[in-house]
């Protein structure tokens, strides 16, 4: 069984950069596809992008483009996101979530991460 | 890629079946059979309900029920209890390893 285990909450400044963590545990980590959903408050999720370690490059989602970066450490079965010149709107719980690859679908879920964008 | 539409809200009595909709375009839903339904309730991270339109996780209950026509997916909770009372997303690739989140859905058992 897969646990995704995300770093904790974070307060930033407008303009500044965030990079939170997901450390992969109970699988082979080269098998699954992982991906960075975000919910602003009381609003829906939004894919933000994802990657498979060892594989590929990144994807994003256009609305991140040139803001985000998703990466892997193969080492630690952990992947990162890191978000550039925060805005207030940035404000929201950040999730990853797993797929084995080759599915379509979000099997796993981590516990998510607050990112506060605040003056 | 916008995202899917959802309604706001949808409500029934206990017992009452309730469908939700999500509706995309020909770039997403209607050219992939390939949408899956999360249910998130406060506070909680989303949780897989169905997959592949119509595939239900091991263990899961056969309340819920998926399908899909065209460019709208539909999910189907029958026997409506109270603990199903949560939001309600639908997600579907779009092709190019890129995946789209429908506006979500607040499901309120009376």
């Amino acid at each position: 069984q897969v646990q995704l285990v995300q770093s904790g909450a974070e307060v930033k400044k407008p303009g500044s950069s965030v990079k939170i963590s997901c450390k992969a545990s109970g699988g082979a980590f080269s098998t699954y596809t992982l991906a960075w959903v975000r919910q602003a408050p009381g609003q829906g999720l939004e894919w933000m992008g994802g990657i498979i370690p060892y594989f590929t490059t990144p994807t994003y989602a256009q609305s991140f483009q040139g803001r985000v970066s998703i990466n892997t450490d193969d080492s630690k079965t952990t992947i990162y996101l890191e978000l550039r010149g925060l805005r207030y709107d940035d404000t929201a719980m950040y999730f990853c979530a797993g797929a084995v690859t080759g599915k379509e679908y979000f099997q796993y879920w981590g516990q998510g991460a607050l990112v506060t964008v605040s003056s | 890629q916008s995202a899917l539409t959802q309604p706001a809200s949808v409500s029934g009595s206990p017992g009452q079946s309730i469908t939700i909709s999500c509706t995309g375009t020909r770039n997403n839903v209607g050219s992939y059979s390939l949408v899956s339904w999360y249910q998130q309730h406060p506070g909680r991270a989303p949780k897989l309900l169905i997959y592949e339109v119509t595939k239900r996780p091991s263990g899961l209950s056969n309340r819920f029920s998926g399908s899909k026509s065209g460019n709208v997916a539909s999910l189907t909770i029958s026997g409506l209890r109270s603990e199903d009372e949560a939001d309600y997303f639908c997600c579907s690739y779009a092709g190019s390893n890129i995946y789209v989140f429908g506006s979500g859905t607040k499901v309120t058992v009376l």
